[in-house]
């Protein structure tokens, strides 16, 4: 069961900031977030476990939200460097540990 | 420290012909995946290994067959390939396979077929 993202793309400017939400019909045991510049590898930024816990990464933070089954990325005062395209990837209950990806969020941060 | 490496980069087949992509971690990880990326799909996952010795299929098996060679190396191979199989593909490791186990992943191999 693929994740649903959204917004699909997002334009800012600089400083300003963003969330990204990750959804899914299942129960979910884990969501896990990844940044991906264009032509290069996708890159771990964190994971989330079920519980409600909430993480940070810099100015770069997550929620997870049990009842909703729905995980928000949270990125503040936007850097140039943020731009790319963040995946989500869920962990159902009781999937044998699979990642399923999101179809990804491509976030532009202009000058 | 290499981290995750795949050969090669980029490759052009023609229909009907096989080929095999590399994988090797140095990271002495137990897990390792393949996936392949299309424009607006996000990434999706073949074969994954949970550990050496060990291969299951993932979501997009057909056409695909893996080798987990030792506990560094992990092959993906298409017997015949086809147009449909054009596409990124991305080998991947982790330390154990686990909701908690952060994926890291390799460059990427360019394959087109036509």
């Amino acid at each position: 069961q693929q994740p649903v993202q959204s917004p699909q793309a997002v334009i800012l400017r600089e400083g300003e900031d963003a969330v990204i939400n990750c959804s899914s019909s299942k129960a979910l045991y884990s969501v896990h977030w990844y940044r991906q510049k264009h032509g290069e590898a996708p890159v771990f930024l964190m994971i989330l476990l079920k519980g409600g816990e909430q993480k940070g990464h810099d100015k770069i933070s997550a929620s997870f939200n049990e009842k909703k089954q729905q995980s928000s990325l949270y990125l503040t005062a936007s850097q140039l460097s943020y731009s790319g395209t963040y995946f989500c990837g869920t962990v159902l209950g009781g999937s044998n540990y699979k990642l399923t990806f999101g179809k990804g969020t491509l976030l532009t941060v202009n000058p | 420290n290499a981290g995750v490496t795949q050969t090669p980069k980029f490759q052009v087949l023609k229909t009907g012909q096989s080929m095999t992509l590399q994988c090797a971690q140095d990271m002495n990880h137990n897990s390792m995946y393949w996936y392949r990326q299309d424009p607006g799909m996000g990434l999706r996952l073949i074969y994954y290994s949970a550990s050496e010795g060990t291969t299951d299929k993932g979501e997009v098996p057909n056409g695909y067959n893996v080798s987990r060679l030792n506990k560094r190396e992990f092959s993906l191979r298409l017997e015949s390939a086809a147009p449909s199989q054009t596409s990124v593909y991305f080998c991947a490791s982790s330390e154990l396979q686990g909701a908690r186990q952060p994926q890291h992943f390799g460059d990427g191999t360019r394959l087109s077929i036509l």
